[in-house]
Parts: C-alpha cells; structure tokens; sequence
C-alpha cells in the first residue's frame, strides 16, 4: 500500500506570493492533519480534517487556511508569504476506524524556502 | 494543557549497544496516546511505537520498546542493539483520547550511532 504522498517536495518562492500545497493520504484513511516544523518553533500543529471538516485548528494566522476533499485528499494554502513561513510542511493521515488504534502516518514534506 | 518534554537534545551510543531516550508528559486527560516517531535527515517522520493510556503492558516493536511508567508521566522509548541506521531525530508526541485529534510533540532527541 502506497504511503502518504505529498507534492511539490520543494518550493521557492517570494515574499508576498501564495503557495498550495496537496497531500494524498493513504488509501482508506479518512483523516488528514497538517503540521509545520522549523528550527526555532518545533513541529507545530496547523489543521486536522476529518469527512471534509475542520475538526481543529492550530495558533496561526488567517493567512494559513486548508481544505479535504471528498477522497480525502488534502490542500493547505498561505497567502501574502513571510520569511517567516519558510518550514518544512508535514501532511499525516490516520484511518479512523472504531476498535483500531488511530495512528498518523506521515508524508515526506514540502520544504518551503521564502525568499 | 497537553505537553512533552524531551530533556536529551543529543545522545550517543555505540552500536550494538542499547539506548533509552527520555519522554515525559503532562496531561490530565484519564485517555491519551503515546507515540514515538524517528525522523532522518530525509525529513519524513517515521513512525515507531505506540502505547495507549489503557495498556497494561509496555509496547514492543522489534528492536523497539517504550517504558511506559504511568504514574510518573514519563513514556521513555528504549532501542536495543543499535544500528548505525538508527542514527535520526527522535520525537515523542501524545494525542489526546483514542482517536483522532492533533498530536502534542516534544522537542526531539538527536540520536547518533558510532561504530
């Protein structure tokens, strides 16, 4: 079974533009959660989707904003890009099933370097 | 509020031999989960281990284990007969409840394996 794919796998851009980023999750997993890691900040928590529902949020701005479609499949986007958003993009998957222990499984991640 | 506390940034250890990286949490949710993650320097996080709040036993994975002692909050991962491939960023990260929901990660321990 394929495992969690993420794309691009790396992206430069400049301030002030805007970025997508996509994630597919593992076939039948129906949860998908998005994390940004930096030196300073740590693996920080950005968005859980479930069945194409915000369930929760993490502390960043309205900039940051996401969305899963009815595959599942997963896009975040940043508008107006800061210095500041250049991180490594963690996309996690779990299955969600009654009865089954609810493991995230993660993408490679998109490095995105600001400029 | 949900924390993880990693007290080792870097640790060393010869192979063949066992390492215990430390973890303690900080919850007062009677449900959570325990998860170990490696993370090369490839970037994707890999995961190891899990043990849930619940469990009677401490978790095993080949070569893995986690020392799950509950009442002191701490859920110390153990690697036994090290390999040079182990050598990788190690985080410790707690979900709360049993299913879905973000994970808490702590700050990771830098693992480095020598001949």
């Amino acid at each position: 079974k394929a495992g969690v794919t993420q794309t691009p796998r790396y992206l430069i851009k400049t301030r002030g533009q805007q970025v997508t980023l996509s994630c597919s999750p593992i076939s039948g997993h129906r949860s998908v959660s998005w994390y940004q890691q930096t030196p300073g900040q740590g693996l920080q928590f950005l968005f859980e989707y479930f069945s194409e529902t915000q369930r929760n949020k993490g502390n960043f701005p309205g900039r940051f904003s996401g969305r899963q479609f009815s595959n599942s499949r997963s896009e975040m986007n940043v508008s107006t890009l800061e210095l500041g958003d250049s991180a490594l993009y963690l996309c996690a998957s779990s299955l969600v099933a009654s009865g089954k222990t609810d493991t995230q499984y993660f993408g490679p991640g998109t490095r995105l370097t600001v400029l | 509020a949900q924390k993880i506390t990693q007290t080792q940034p870097g640790m060393f250890v010869q192979e063949k031999e066992a390492v215990t990286l430390d973890c303690t949490y900080d919850t007062s949710d009677p449900s959570y989960g325990l998860f170990w993650y490696k993370q090369p320097s490839s970037g994707e996080m890999i995961f190891l281990i899990y043990q849930g709040s619940y469990d009677q036993q401490n978790a095993t994975e080949g070569r893995y284990s986690l020392n799950f002692q509950k009442a002191r909050k701490s859920a110390n991962l153990v690697i036994s007969a090290s390999q040079l491939g182990d050598s990788a960023m190690y985080f410790c990260a707690m979900r709360r409840g049993s299913t879905l929901g973000r994970l808490y990660f702590g700050r990771g321990t830098q693992l480095t394996v020598w001949p």
